[in-house]
């Protein structure tokens, strides 16, 4: 099996651009798909990102997925930064037995 | 717009065996070729898949948890359950119930379980 590991935190100004990485401790980054949620104070996850790099309908194109199999790992990119982004973000994905697996978060903090 | 809504006993003694019901309203939960799951937090900490299972009755469990966890579907009433067996105070969590299409894209609002005695 494998890990997903996520900054604990990260923080930036309203206006500018974080990028939030997610490393798989094994296997191939591109062998399964990485999802991100988004879970505000006080309210349930959301998916923001599916299949690496996919928007649900709704998501606005600020929010953007990648993959970068030199450094095993994947990234959620938030451009034009607002306070309602300010949220923990979990990237996700699956194992070779259909397991779910969860990167341990990453708090925002847009100050 | 399907919704799921989670049902639970909100307060549990130790040794104990919930039961949690996931209710799916506004659209057949046997209809697609979707999983429905069951994922915890607990105060503070991040998220853990516990299992999802098929409308056929097909399920995944989380190995940490497999031994007490059982999750079962009744497509007659449109609901889906997870109990979990022998809860411990570190079973306290907010326990989300979630559709599975490849991707976790509807999730309900969570219920709170917590074990104390």
């Amino acid at each position: 099996n494998f890990m997903l590991t996520q900054p604990h935190s990260v923080s930036e100004s309203p206006g500018k651009t974080v990028t939030i990485s997610c490393t798989r401790s094994n296997g191939s980054i591109a062998s399964n798909y990485v999802q991100w949620c988004q879970q505000r104070p006080g309210s349930a996850p959301t998916t923001i990102i599916y299949e690496d790099n996919q928007r649900p309908s709704g998501v606005p194109d600020r929010f953007s997925g990648s993959i970068d199999s030199s450094s095993n790992s994947a990234s959620l990119t938030i451009s034009g930064l607002k306070t309602e982004d300010e949220a923990d973000y979990y990237c996700q994905s699956y194992d070779t037995s259909s397991h779910v697996i969860f990167g341990g978060g990453t708090k925002l903090t847009v100050l | 717009q399907l919704q799921l809504q989670e049902s639970g006993p909100g307060l549990v003694k130790p040794s104990e065996t919930p039961s949690l019901t996931c209710t799916v309203s506004g659209g057949s939960i046997s209809r697609s070729s979707y999983y429905w799951g069951w994922i915890r937090q607990p105060p503070g900490k991040g998220l853990e898949w516990i299992g999802n299972i098929f409308y056929s009755g097909s399920t995944y469990y989380n190995p940490s948890l497999k031994s007490r966890v059982t999750i079962s579907v009744d497509t007659s009433k449109n609901q889906f359950s997870l109990k979990l067996s022998s809860v411990t105070a570190a079973d306290t969590a907010v326990y989300y119930c979630v559709r599975d299409k490849q991707y976790l894209d509807l999730w309900g609002r969570g219920t709170l379980v917590t074990v104390s005695s």
